[in-house]
């Protein structure tokens, strides 16, 4: 059974920073992409950047570029994304979620999700 | 910067039939955009309903269709059920490694 489960959330200041973990397990990790998405309250879903399956070609939506950055751990079977300069405008819960195969295709699961609250 | 459209909200009656359709902001919506849709009801994560235009997800009915409309995606919901009722997002393929996703369309079922 393929399962993700995210963690890291949490109340962060303006600038500040967060690293978000997703433990993955159930599936062959190394064989597929990976992404982060986000849901800020009472809105809906974002696509915020995906990871190729070695690892070696990423991709952000341009709110996130330069401050962000998607990573895994193939030996650990883990995704991660880095949140530099957090605005509050990045509060939202954010799902980590498995690519049917490559970055080019769908998303086939997802965690349950992990709430990223940016305030002072 | 692309913009993908959802219908805010739709209703249908139990039993009935209902489309709700995805569109670009600049031109049609092909099968090259690989466009998904997903359910997702307050408080849970998304459920994957249809993939690659047109696949249904393992486990669900035959009752959700996926296709092209005209220049734009399209989930149809034949023969309505009460669980149905949520919200429903797309997504598109809008070029190198960039998912947009559509706002949203929540349906009532009633």
């Amino acid at each position: 059974e393929v399962q993700l489960l995210e963690s890291g959330g949490g109340l962060v200041q303006p600038g500040g920073s967060l690293r978000l973990s997703c433990a993955t397990s159930g599936f062959t990790f190394n064989s597929y992409a990976m992404s982060w998405v986000r849901q800020a309250p009472g809105e809906g879903l974002e696509w915020v950047s995906s990871i190729s399956a070695f690892g070696g070609t990423t991709y952000y939506t341009d709110s996130v570029r330069g401050r962000f950055t998607i990573s895994r751990d193939n030996s650990e079977s883990m995704l991660y994304l880095q949140m530099n300069s957090v605005k509050a405008e990045d509060t939202a819960v954010y799902y980590c979620a498995k690519q049917k195969t490559g970055t080019a295709t769908n998303f086939d699961y997802w965690g349950q999700g992990t709430l990223v609250t940016v305030s002072s | 910067q692309t913009v993908v459209t959802q219908e805010p909200s739709l209703s249908v009656s139990p039993g009935g039939t209902v489309t709700l359709t995805c569109a670009l902001s600049s031109g049609s919506v092909s099968t090259n955009y690989y466009p998904s849709w997903y359910q997702q009801t307050p408080g849970q994560a998304p459920r994957t309903v249809i993939y690659g235009t047109s696949t249904r997800s393992s486990g669900v009915p035959d009752r959700f269709s996926g296709s092209i409309l005209g220049n734009k995606a399209a989930l149809t919901i034949t023969g309505a059920q009460a669980d149905d009722e949520c919200d429903y997002y797309c997504v598109l393929y809008v070029s190198n490694g960039i998912w947009v996703f559509g706002g949203g369309t929540k349906l009532t079922v009633l």
